[in-house]
């Protein structure tokens, strides 16, 4: 079976750090991008940071860029983010999510098909 | 970055309707939208892919259409399971960016 497992959220400070974790089996870790996806409280989905497939690549939403750290080890089937310096406003629901991909006549086409089930980050004084 | 703009907010339907839902790019991405439908207390689950292409074991009364900047997912005939929010998501660039979701809820 295909499948995400994240862990590591907790309650924090702000200005804390915490690594979140998601362990992926059923598949072949290393054919594909990975994804951290997070939702606020009530609020919609909001893309936090993407790697591809051997870590030579990574991006980051403006809201977490120079904070957040997205790395993987495939040896492993493991993908992380390290979070530092949170706020008040990263606490949210974060997902792990699969970036699948099809080729068809040559041009690529990237989505999110597989999906953890969420770990909470939750910053607060 | 790419701003995705959905419409409506939420709406209200009832069991059969015909419901669609519009999702607008900030600027052109071809076909590189994806379509997610999320339940309360459940992780998204992907439905479209490719502005157009059903993902495996979802049911044909959901449908795409679309490029450059506008597109559409359509409900055929609403059934109860399909109450839920729904959002767009573009992979044309990163970042990647999602809509602020669509609530479809039972009139």
């Amino acid at each position: 079976e295909v499948q995400l497992v994240e862990s590591g959220g907790g309650v924090v400070r702000p200005g804390g750090s915490l690594r979140l974790s998601c362990a992926a089996s059923g598949f072949t870790f290393d054919d594909y991008g990975m994804n951290w996806v997070r939702q606020a409280p009530g609020k919609g989905l909001e893309w936090v940071s993407g790697i591809n497939w051997n870590g030579g690549s990574t991006g980051y939403a403006d809201s977490v860029k120079g904070r957040f750290t997205i790395s993987r080890d495939n040896a492993k089937n493991s993908l992380y983010l390290q979070m530092n310096s949170l706020r008040a406003e990263d606490t949210a629901l974060y997902y792990c999510a699969r970036e699948g991909w099809v080729v068809p006549a040559s041009k690529y086409f990237y989505y999110m098909d597989v999906w953890g089930k969420g770990t909470t980050v939750t910053v607060s004084s | 970055d790419i701003q995705m703009t959905q419409s409506p907010s939420s709406l209200s339907a009832s069991v059969g309707d015909r419901v669609t839902i519009t999702c607008r790019a900030s600027q052109y991405i071809s076909n590189h939208l994806n379509w997610y439908q999320q339940k309360p207390g459940k992780a998204p689950k992907l439905l479209i892919y490719a502005a157009s292409s059903l993902q495996s074991g979802v049911p044909s009364r959901f449908s795409g259409s679309g490029s450059a900047t506008d597109f559409a997912l359509t409900i055929s005939s609403l059934q109860p399971e399909d109450f839920a929010t729904y959002y767009c998501q573009q992979s044309y660039s990163t970042p990647r960016t999602f809509g602020q979701g669509t609530k479809v809820e039972l009139k």
